[in-house]
């Protein structure tokens, strides 16, 4: 059964940074493409990052570019996002999310979520 | 702002069919796979189709996607309260080089 755990989230001032870690298990980590997914508070569902099964790979939406650093340790079943210069709009609930292939299709399992809040 | 458009909200009495529409572009549902995904409030979302008509082992026939040109539609039939929720498509998007979401529907049993 996959289980992915997410951890880090919290309150953070508009320009600190903040980093992220999702606990892996149940399947054989390195063989998907793995994902941040996060969702704003009564909003929609917001594409954050993707990166590959070997870590060769990674994308990320317009709004995070720059700022967001994907990356996963295969040796520990971990994935991780750097959140870096974060703004009030990067609040939200931040999904972990595993793919079906081995890097993006479709996401076939999420995490609860972290809840990141940017304030000042 | 999502580049994949849905309607806010669709309804239908119990036992009865809806549809939800997504719009799209060549650069995304036109060229590439279409999924679905449902969420109950509070709650992680759920793959429902991927592929674009392809279901999960152990998910309801009732539950169908297609796909014709820059559109797709998740078909829900024999509604159910219990498919009382938002629902998202979602694609890759070559020229973005991004995975997008559509901008999310309501179901709601009449």
């Amino acid at each position: 059964q996959v289980q992915l755990v997410e951890t880090g989230g919290g309150v953070v001032q508009p320009g600190r940074s903040l980093r992220l870690s999702c606990a892996a298990s149940g399947f054989t980590f390195s063989t998907y493409g793995m994902q941040w997914v996060r969702q704003a508070p009564g909003q929609g569902l917001e594409w954050v990052a993707v990166i590959s099964n070997d870590g060769n790979n990674k994308y990320y939406a317009d709004s995070v570019k720059g700022r967001f650093t994907i990356s996963r340790d295969n040796s520990k079943n971990m994935l991780f996002l750097q959140l870096n210069s974060l703004r009030a709009e990067d609040t939200a609930v931040y999904h972990c999310a595993k793919d079906l292939t081995t890097l993006i299709l479709a996401i076939d399992s999420w995490g609860r979520g972290t809840l990141v809040s940017v304030s000042s | 702002q999502s580049v994949l458009t849905q309607p806010p909200s669709v309804s239908a009495a119990p036992g009865q069919k809806v549809t939800i529409s997504c719009s799209g572009t060549s650069s995304n549902i036109g060229n590439n796979y279409v999924s679905w995904y449902q969420q109950f409030p509070g709650t992680a979302p759920k793959l429902l189709i991927y592929e674009n008509n392809k279901r999960l082992s152990g998910m309801p026939d009732r539950f169908s996607g297609s796909k014709s040109g820059t559109s797709a539609t998740l078909g829900i039939s024999g509604l159910q309260t219990g498919d009382e929720a938002d629902y998202y498509c979602g694609t890759w998007d070559s020229s973005l080089s991004a995975y997008v979401f559509g901008t999310g529907t309501e179901v709601t049993v009449l």
